[in-house]
């Protein structure tokens, strides 16, 4: 799986746009980039996903570079449930395809 | 989005003891589930991908021997540390990738913390 890098750690005022870097320069062309969280002592929660179109569901958005080097994970209106720790992973979209986590970036929102 | 769940939440048991935990795709089929560790304030690790009717594929390090993992249906695997120690102690996370509509979506179950006394 190709590498990602994130800032290890982001603020966001509550009620703002939240937007969440992610750099995966080796990116293959088969390879899709997803994003999950973990909530504290929690396991994670899938998010969104997408190969190279930008994505939309009713949590979040995704907004892929055209180039698919890098990616924004965007929370449109953040609120204090939204801190937890954000994982960037690219891999193959198969049934058996391992998710390899990296550090992540902890957002956190402040009241 | 496909429910996982996971059990227990918690347990605590004596050295040497073995503990079996659960995790069941509740709405449904799992063919290939992942079992993940966790130490404080890290990242998870991945330890084994189960499939169903099949043995279990472990990463580099983990012994298969003392972590049993056994995925007889389509919608549960089970994960036993046997003779735990302290060592051991640690957040299991088991998940399940859902195959729909040429989707491909892993999801986790609540975690497991083991702590071995």
């Amino acid at each position: 799986d190709a590498k990602t890098t994130q800032p290890p750690s982001m603020d966001c005022a509550e009620g703002r746009a939240a937007n969440l870097p992610c750099n995966h320069s080796t990116i293959s062309g088969n390879e899709y980039v997803y994003w999950y969280r973990q909530i504290h002592s929690q396991g994670p929660q899938y998010i969104i996903h997408g190969l190279k179109n930008n994505e939309t569901n009713e949590m979040a958005s995704l907004i892929i570079t055209e180039d698919r080097k890098s990616s924004t994970l965007i929370l449109p209106h953040a609120t204090l449930r939204d801190t937890a720790v954000y994982y960037c992973i690219v891999r193959v979209q198969g049934g058996s395809e391992k998710l390899v986590f990296g550090k992540g970036t902890k957002l956190t929102v402040n009241p | 989005g496909a429910v996982v769940s996971q059990h227990p939440s918690r347990v605590i048991c004596k050295s040497g003891t073995s503990v079996k935990i659960e995790c069941r795709s509740l709405d449904f089929q799992a063919t290939t589930m992942f079992w993940y560790r966790q130490f404080p304030k890290k990242s998870l690790m991945l330890m084994a991908t189960s499939n169903e009717g099949s043995k279990a594929t472990y990463e580099q390090g983990v012994e298969k021997d003392k972590f049993l993992i056994n995925h007889a249906s389509l919608t549960l695997s089970t994960l036993t540390v046997t003779s735990a120690h302290p060592e051991d102690s640690s957040f299991y996370i088991c998940s399940a990738a859902e195959l729909r509509g040429g989707r491909n979506i892993q999801y986790f179950g609540a975690g497991t913390r083991l702590s071995v006394l």
